[in-house]
C-alpha cells in the first residue's frame, strides 16, 4: 500500500544551522506530496507540495524537490529560527482519492 | 486563505456518554471532509471521509457505530464519538478541500475521557 516514511525527531539546531528532514514514499502510481507544519496548538498549514517528479516546492525559505527515482521528498532550509520550531509532517496524495496518507511527523527544535 | 473551525476546541466527558465535535468550513463550500485522529506525538490517522449529503466513507478498523459522522450541509460536518471511555482520548482534526482540492485542517479537538 501507499506509505509515507519521516525520520524520526526531535531534531534540535540552533538558530541559522541547515535543516534536513529526510522523507521518502512508497506508492502505487505517481502522488503528489506535501510538507504541512504544525505549530504549537495550531492546526495543519500546508507549507510546500510538488505535483510531478522533479517539482521543486518551496515557501518561507523551505525546500523540497520531488526525487522519483529516489522517492524522496526531504525538506530543507539554509538557515532555521527560533520561529520554525514546530512538528513538521511529510503526506503523499493519490489523485484518484485526494485522502492524505501521512508519515509519523518529526518535531523540530531551535534554540537560539 | 480558506478557515476550517472546528468546535469544541477541548472537551471533558464521561465514560458512557456521547460527545460531539463540529467541523465548519467559514468561507468556502466543503462537499468533502476528512476526519483525523491523532494520538499524542504520532501521526494522523484518516478515520473516515464525509461527503455532503451521504454517507461517511470510513477507514478499515474504525468502528462507524461508534464514530458517527454527519455530514448536513456543504459547510458542516460533525464526529460523534458515541459510548466514549477513556481509550477514546485522543486529539480530532477535520480537514475540508475546496474545488482546487488544497486541503484546509481546523485547529483540532482534544478530547479526554474519564
Amino acid at each position: 500500500g501507499n506509505s509515507v516514511t519521516q525520520m524520526e525527531g526531535p531534531v534540535t539546531l540552533s538558530e541559522e544551522a541547515f535543516l534536513t528532514i529526510n522523507c521518502t514514499y512508497t506508492a502505487t502510481g505517481y502522488p503528489s506530496l506535501f510538507w504541512y507544519v504544525q505549530y504549537p496548538g495550531e492546526g495543519l498549514q500546508l507549507l510546500l507540495k510538488a505535483t510531478k517528479a522533479d517539482d521543486k516546492g518551496s515557501n518561507k525559505g523551505f525546500e523540497a524537490t520531488y526525487r522519483k527515482e529516489t522517492t524522496s521528498f526531504h525538506l530543507e532550509k539554509g538557515s532555521v529560527q527560533v520561529s520554525d520550531s514546530a512538528v513538521y509532517f511529510c503526506a503523499l496524495q493519490m489523485d484518484s482519492s485526494y485522502k492524505l496518507i501521512f508519515g509519523s511527523g518529526t518535531r523540530l527544535l531551535v534554540r537560539p | 486563505g480558506a478557515v476550517v473551525s472546528q468546535h469544541p476546541s477541548w472537551v471533558i466527558c464521561k465514560s458512557g456518554t456521547s460527545v460531539k465535535i463540529e467541523c465548519r468550513s467559514l468561507d468556502f463550500q466543503a462537499t468533502t471532509m476528512f476526519w483525523y485522529r491523532q494520538f499524542p506525538k504520532q501521526s494522523l490517522m484518516l478515520m473516515a471521509t464525509s461527503n455532503e449529503g451521504s454517507k461517511a466513507t470510513y477507514e478499515q478498523g474504525v468502528e462507524k457505530d461508534k464514530f458517527l459522522i454527519n455530514h448536513a450541509s456543504l459547510t458542516l460536518s460533525t464526529l460523534t464519538v458515541t459510548s466514549a471511555h477513556p481509550e477514546d482520548s485522543s486529539f480530532y482534526i477535520c480537514s475540508a478541500h475546496d474545488s482546487s482540492y488544497e486541503q484546509y485542517f481546523g485547529p483540532g479537538t482534544r478530547l479526554t475521557v474519564t
